[in-house]
């Protein structure tokens, strides 16, 4: 149980072009999602909180108008990384929040985005 | 502000031998605690959680970690390593509840034979 997907797995794409990324809870629901960032051999930083039917809370220093995040359904959320540069190519792990009182976070595979 | 130190960046254990990885944490309040497993090119697992009642907690795999209040930390153990456990380890707190996680900087487990 709680597995989360993400799709894809990797993307390779030209500077300033968009990418959109899912993030789906498999089997179960989840009203809080959260997306992360990773650089290479480094911590995860969170970048936004994605709550199904409102707006995404955005960490400090993360520009909304270039991640955007949609939380459209109990199930899945994008991350749309807009105008993407070389300096976007990143990991990025998502997380959907579950568990017996939705205490904990489940991560899904990460998707792998190189910018060139 | 809640902050998550774990002060080994590498470890390398023989396969077979005991582990215990550190994970010293800074939280106001009784916090929530978790151990997480990445491998390379991967996502997060979760190996464990605290979070209220018995200090001691049992994973998967076979690890347990204990919560120690007077001391802020909340370490990883396991008793004979397996090659297959290498990969990286987080420890992280739940702040603002349980809403955010606060990852630490990891610790690279390798295994020798």
């Amino acid at each position: 149980g709680a597995v989360v997907s993400q799709h894809p797995s990797w993307v390779i794409c030209k500077s300033g072009t968009s990418v959109k990324i899912e993030c789906r809870s498999l089997d179960f629901q989840a009203t809080t999602m959260f997306w992360y960032r990773q650089f290479p051999k480094q911590s995860l930083m969170l970048m936004a909180t994605s709550n199904e039917g409102s707006k995404a809370t955005y960490e400090q220093g993360v520009e909304k108008d270039k991640f955007l995040i949609n939380h459209a359904s109990l199930t899945l959320s994008t991350l749309t990384v807009t105008s993407a540069h070389p300096e976007d190519s990143s990991f990025y792990i998502c997380s959907a929040l579950g568990g017996a009182s939705g205490e904990t976070q489940y991560f899904g595979p990460g998707t792998r985005l190189l910018v060139l | 502000a809640q902050s998550v130190t774990q002060p080994d960046i590498h470890i390398t254990v023989s396969e077979g031998a005991s582990l215990e990885l550190r994970c010293n944490y800074s939280y106001g309040a009784t916090p929530y605690l978790f151990w997480y497993v990445q491998s390379p090119g991967q996502g997060l697992q979760l190996l464990l959680k605290y979070f209220s009642g018995d200090t001691l907690v049992q994973g998967i795999k076979g690890f347990e970690a204990e919560f120690k209040r007077s001391q802020s930390s909340f370490n990883l153990r396991k008793p004979s390593v397996h090659w297959s456990d290498a990969a990286e380890y987080f420890c992280a707190v739940g702040a603002g509840g349980f809403q955010k996680l606060v990852f630490g900087t990891g610790t690279r487990l390798l295994v020798s034979p």
